[in-house]
């Protein structure tokens, strides 16, 4: 979606290595969110934030860290990159539930 | 348990077929969201729905409040609807809950 892009696309890294992924959006959302979607399961939620340094942690936060210092940017830090973490890995932005909700193109990690 | 289930898991059907996907959720919500993925693919959102019913195009998009439920129909299914259709019940507090997904495969 040409209002939120998420980089990289893709990442094979090693475990122990830390990782940052990006979430960019043009759309002056107020909420952002970090999912990871895996067989089995759908998807989880990770970290969320409800305005610039706002953020909570969702179901599946251990291992992860976020920050949000521009309305624009979210970043997904896994400090310490285990292997329990390969997975992929989608953004999303919203206004409010009632607005609507978009997606970021989804980022696959792997770690090795 | 979920707090959204999804009925079916997996729906094979023969191209021209109607299908119903079905969403029951046990949260109290502002809105529910259906949502589309292709392999491989991003996720888009087709539907939102507060109340009543929407159409757009061969889908159709029904909630109930009172039950808690909502269906997602298709007419006249095509292989090019083959995704994975998952059902999201947004709260007040604009969080979501996601239902596993009813992966969709239409044969031609």
């Amino acid at each position: 979606d040409a209002g939120i892009t998420q980089s990289p696309r893709h990442k094979v890294t090693e475990t122990g290595t830390p990782v940052t992924l990006r979430c960019h959006q043009t759309e002056n959302h107020r909420y952002m969110y970090w999912y990871r979607q895996d067989p089995g399961h759908g998807l989880r939620l990770i970290h969320y934030s409800y305005g610039v340094k706002d953020t909570d942690k969702g179901e599946v936060s251990d291992g992860y860290s976020v920050s949000r210092s521009k309305t624009e940017d979210f970043l997904l830090t896994l400090e310490s990159a285990t292997s329990s973490q390969t997975s992929v890995y989608f953004c999303a932005i919203s206004e409010t539930a009632v607005y609507g909700y978009t997606f970021g193109s989804g980022t696959r990690l792997t770690v090795v | 348990k979920n707090e959204v289930e999804q009925s079916p898991q997996n729906l094979t059907a023969q191209e021209g077929e109607f299908i119903t996907i079905n969403c029951s959720y046990s949260v109290g919500i502002s809105a529910l969201h259906w949502l589309q993925q292709h392999p491989g693919g991003g996720i888009v959102s087709l539907f939102m729905l507060s109340s009543g019913k929407k159409k757009h195009g061969r889908l159709i998009a029904t909630i109930n409040i009172q039950e808690k439920h909502s269906s997602l129909h298709i007419t006249a299914s095509h292989p090019r609807d083959s995704a994975v259709y998952i059902c999201a019940a947004a709260n007040t507090g604009n969080q979501f809950y996601f239902g596993t997904g009813t992966s969709l495969t239409v044969i031609p």
